[in-house]
């Protein structure tokens, strides 16, 4: 069983689109997260809810909007894609708290054309 | 904001030596993670120390931390070309307030081990 998955695994797409990218948790986690892994492979955070409340909310264009519906999912909307957009984008989630491990879904690669 | 930095970017390897990796960070933590990061693949979490530990085991790896010097180290023994990958440490940086998890990431060491 998939702990954390995402779907698309890979999304192409024109500049100007508008895409949504989808994750789910069967792990029981409260809080979940979105991070950006850049062509460097630097990993930067993005979002965080915590019970489908909005926890972390870094700097980032107000085009990329998440969801949680419920606190097993959470969903990123991205609106207007810009080429810069491309990357790979990583759902994780974790028990609510510190000193907690994050797992992580397998990415949703996102190209621009 | 804070940013870890690891060291080597890249390290290779024959299958059983040992490989070490470094993290330093800038300010205080509740603790550190490292995380490996198979290619096409999520990050998979390997270990979590303590900001008030010093030593961490957990089969091959052993993980140090001294705050004192704000640094990190990853010892995997007696590799296996499996363990070919990324390696990334990652802080939960302290604000005195409450944690959320909000990870810090290194940019990573890639590890080769050559059978």
């Amino acid at each position: 069983d998939t702990a954390v998955s995402q779907t698309p695994k890979y999304l192409v797409t024109q500049m100007g689109n508008d895409k949504s990218i989808k994750c789910e948790q069967n792990l029981g986690h409260d809080t979940m997260y979105w991070y950006k892994q850049d062509s460097k492979k630097f990993l930067k955070i993005m979002f965080s809810y915590n019970n489908k409340e909005l926890i972390i909310n870094e700097t980032v264009p107000n085009r990329f909007s998440p969801k949680s519906p419920d606190k097993a999912h959470l969903n990123l909307h991205i609106n207007s894609l810009e080429l810069g957009d491309s990357a790979v984008y990583f759902c994780a989630s974790g028990k609510q708290g510190s000193n907690q491990p994050q797992h992580f879904g397998d990415g949703t690669r996102l190209s621009i054309l | 904001s804070q940013q870890g930095e690891e060291d080597p970017q890249a390290l290779s390897i024959q299958e059983g030596e040992n490989a070490t990796m470094n993290c330093s960070y800038k300010t205080s933590i509740n603790n550190l993670q490292w995380y490996r990061q198979n290619s096409g693949r999520g990050l998979v979490h390997l270990i979590l120390i303590r900001s008030n530990e010093r030593e961490k085991h957990s089969g091959r790896l052993r993980v140090t931390l001294d705050t004192s010097k704000k640094s990190s180290s990853l010892l995997i023994t007696a590799s296996r070309a499996a363990d070919t990958a990324s390696y990334f440490c990652a802080t939960d940086y302290y604000d005195g307030g409450t944690s959320y998890g909000k990870l810090t990431f290194g940019q990573g060491t890639i590890l080769t081990v050559h059978p």
